[in-house]
């Protein structure tokens, strides 16, 4: 049963333009959101995160906008550089116990922004 | 912040053979530590995570085992690989936040 879903496996996008990466749950527990990005041979790194108390978090050319009710948050990239082609993965976690970092991921999208 | 040291970053073994990865932490102490793998074409499965030494909480039944002998070094182990278990491990950590911080990870080919 896939909780986190991500539905483009893939998304090219020429430079300069909007990146929207999408990403859906089905787990009603989940109160954090996060989103990763991996290079190929690397492991993921954090790139933003969202509190199921907001529905918007901006970190300079990335913003996360979350719909709770579709269950379903984004994550876009204004502009896209060259640069931010890589695998982007979103992840969902309930704050319950102490072992924050289980998360549940989604499949990943591949990101190619052309010059 | 912290650094998660994992090796080796690839890894042939031929089925039936044992498996030990190493994963070590540095820039903090007692971390909650985790063991995710990516099969081809899927997302991260957690496979195991540990919030202190010799504790160890499985998520998915397997043939895979996890060891943690110091506060800062957590072992993924086999006794028989099978074909199934190959794939891209990821050892994470964390600091009482959901925030992972990942190492480089092992690319495992099992032939």
């Amino acid at each position: 049963d896939q909780q986190v879903k991500q539905n483009s496996p893939s998304l090219s996008v020429q430079e300069g333009r909007i990146s929207i990466l999408n990403c859906d749950y089905t787990n009603s527990m989940f109160d954090y959101f996060l989103w990763y990005k991996k290079y190929p041979a690397e492991g993921p790194t954090f790139l933003i995160s969202i509190s199921s108390i907001k529905d918007k978090n901006e970190d300079g050319r990335f913003t996360v906008f979350l719909n709770k009710s579709a269950k379903h948050l984004s994550l876009h990239i204004v502009p896209s550089q060259p640069g931010d082609s890589a695998v982007y993965f979103c992840a969902a976690s309930a704050s319950t116990g102490t072992s924050y970092g289980k998360l549940t991921f989604g499949q990943g999208t591949i990101l190619t922004v052309h010059p | 912040s912290q650094t998660i040291h994992q090796w080796p970053a690839t890894l042939v073994q031929p089925v039936g053979s044992p498996l030990s990865l190493e994963c070590t932490v540095e820039g903090t102490s007692n971390p909650n530590l985790y063991w995710y793998r990516q099969a081809a074409g899927r997302g991260l499965q957690l496979l195991f995570y540990s919030v202190g030494i010799g504790q160890i909480s499985s998520e998915v039944p397997q043939n895979l085992s996890a060891s943690r002998p110091q506060d800062r070094q957590f072992i993924l182990s086999s006794k028989k690989l099978l074909l199934s278990d190959s794939g891209f491990y990821l050892c994470a950590s964390e600091q009482h936040s959901q925030k992972l911080f990942f190492g480089s990870g092992t690319q495992l080919s099992v032939l």
